[in-house]
């Protein structure tokens, strides 16, 4: 089954406290995202990524960092995770710009 | 991209057709029309997409009107399973990856 997969799916940490939450795609997908969505914020890009290697910053980059070592993982790292970054997060991917985009079934993250 | 106008809710009778409109007065000549939705807190989930042209598929049929400054998205059955957040978006294809969402309309299909 085609599908998009983070992991872990709730964490509630403490500031400062490095996190990883992870993303895998089964689609030979070239690119790949990192969303937040916040209540009256609406979906808002964090990082992308065209290919392997190839990263980007979208909207709101700061405290946040990526890696795309392979195709089907796309790694989100908070260094020291801050409060406001209490969220919930989606990782998508597509095929081709333009093209439907799958999401993942989110992570939601607070952090105290 | 062009700036999309919904209505903020809307319901509907389950097994009837939902027709949700969406305004885009000013769409350019390139831009697509997309459609995703998002059921509670859930990851969005992508419907349909079109240029000019109607759109079917096994989710819905989208109906762009011959101005392309507004356009519907129909539910032909709606199920208690479609309750969710619609999001109208328009971009050009070639624009990234990246999927801007406006406030979208929330659907809830009643027994």
């Amino acid at each position: 089954e085609a599908q998009v997969t983070q992991n872990p799916r709730y964490l509630i940490t403490v500031t400062g406290k490095k996190l990883t939450v992870t993303c895998s795609q089964n689609m030979n997908h070239e690119y790949m995202s990192w969303y937040r969505q916040d209540p009256g914020l609406g979906l808002r890009q964090i990082y992308y990524s065209m290919n392997v290697e190839v990263t980007d910053k979208g909207d709101v980059p700061e405290g946040y960092k990526v890696s795309r070592k392979e195709k089907r993982n796309f790694p989100l790292i908070l260094e020291s995770p801050s409060p406001n970054q209490t969220s919930l997060y989606f990782c998508a991917s597509t095929r081709d710009r333009g093209d439907e985009q799958y999401f993942g079934p989110g992570t939601r993250l607070t952090v105290t | 991209d062009a700036k999309t106008t919904q209505p903020p809710s809307m319901d509907c009778a389950e097994g009837r057709a939902a027709n949700l409109p969406c305004n885009h007065s000013t769409i350019s000549g390139n831009e697509y029309v997309y459609w995703y939705r998002q059921i509670h807190s859930q990851g969005p989930q992508y419907i349909i997409h079109g240029l000019k042209n109607n759109e079917t598929n096994e989710m819905a049929s989208l109906i762009i009107t011959e101005d392309r400054k507004s356009s519907t998205l129909i539910l032909p059955h709606a199920t208690l399973r479609d309750t969710a957040v619609y999001y109208c978006i328009v971009r050009f294809k070639a624009a990234g990856n990246k999927l801007t969402f406006g406030g979208g309309t929330r659907v809830l299909v009643k027994p």
